[in-house]
């Protein structure tokens, strides 16, 4: 079984200043998707980032980035620049690459950012 | 735009009725998830459908039902409420492209 840990339940940020969030995760898998999601109080889970196990690049979008780290079990994400509207929680989730029935997400327990003006 | 749709935003119960919570997605998706947000807990699939009438359960089934009659709809069914199924329940579904998720803006159940 996959599982994926975020072990900072909050974290906070100067507007325009530069944060990291950590997440590692454990699987025996070699073809796998790992994701950062936002959800803002609206409730709505909004995908940041999506990382794909097999491309050692690092994904970015914008402000964001993550640092992948394979061997390690690591996927930090990076928020450049930050702004008030990034004030949310965050979810690292991990998805297996196989096809069938293994489309579930795995997520973690989350963190709260908040960002401060 | 692409939606999921779940058909209350709060909704308030008595321990021991029966409860229905709906979603409805408009993408053709073949998958759709439930899953129960608890601080602390991050979210926790309760189950899952991969076609019309097939279900599996996820990591806590427990007291709950689902039923898959059409493809666009996937209903989480409480068959008796108690009161630590109080909780917040985000629809999910995913379609060919299974890495892409698209969430409904969840249910927050209170059970009293």
């Amino acid at each position: 079984a996959q599982t994926v840990t975020q072990s900072q339940p909050e974290m906070s940020v100067q507007e325009a200043e530069t944060v990291t969030l950590s997440c590692t995760y454990d699987t025996s898998e070699s073809n796998y998707y790992l994701f950062w999601y936002k959800q803002p109080p609206s409730r709505q889970m909004i995908l940041v980032i999506r990382q794909e196990a097999y491309k050692q690049q690092n994904a970015t979008e914008n402000r964001f980035s993550v640092n992948f780290q394979k061997a390690a079990k690591s996927f930090s994400l990076k928020i450049s620049d930050s702004q008030l509207g990034d004030t949310a929680m965050y979810f690292c989730a991990f998805l297996r690459g196989s096809t069938g029935a293994n489309s579930k997400l795995t997520f973690g327990k989350g963190i709260t950012l908040s960002v401060r003006p | 735009d692409v939606k999921v749709t779940q058909s209350s935003r709060y909704l308030v119960k008595r321990t021991g009725e029966k409860v229905f919570l709906e979603c409805v997605q408009d993408m053709d998706h073949e998958n759709m998830f439930w899953y129960r947000q608890d601080p602390g807990l991050g979210l926790r699939l309760i189950y899952f459908s991969y076609d019309v009438k097939m279900k599996e359960k996820g990591d806590i089934p427990e007291g709950y039902s689902v039923s898959r009659e059409k493809k666009e709809r996937f209903s989480l069914i409480l068959e008796s409420a108690s009161t630590n199924q109080t909780s917040m329940y985000l629809c999910a579904s995913s379609g060919p492209h299974r890495d892409r998720h698209t969430f409904g803006s969840g249910t927050r159940l209170t059970v009293v």
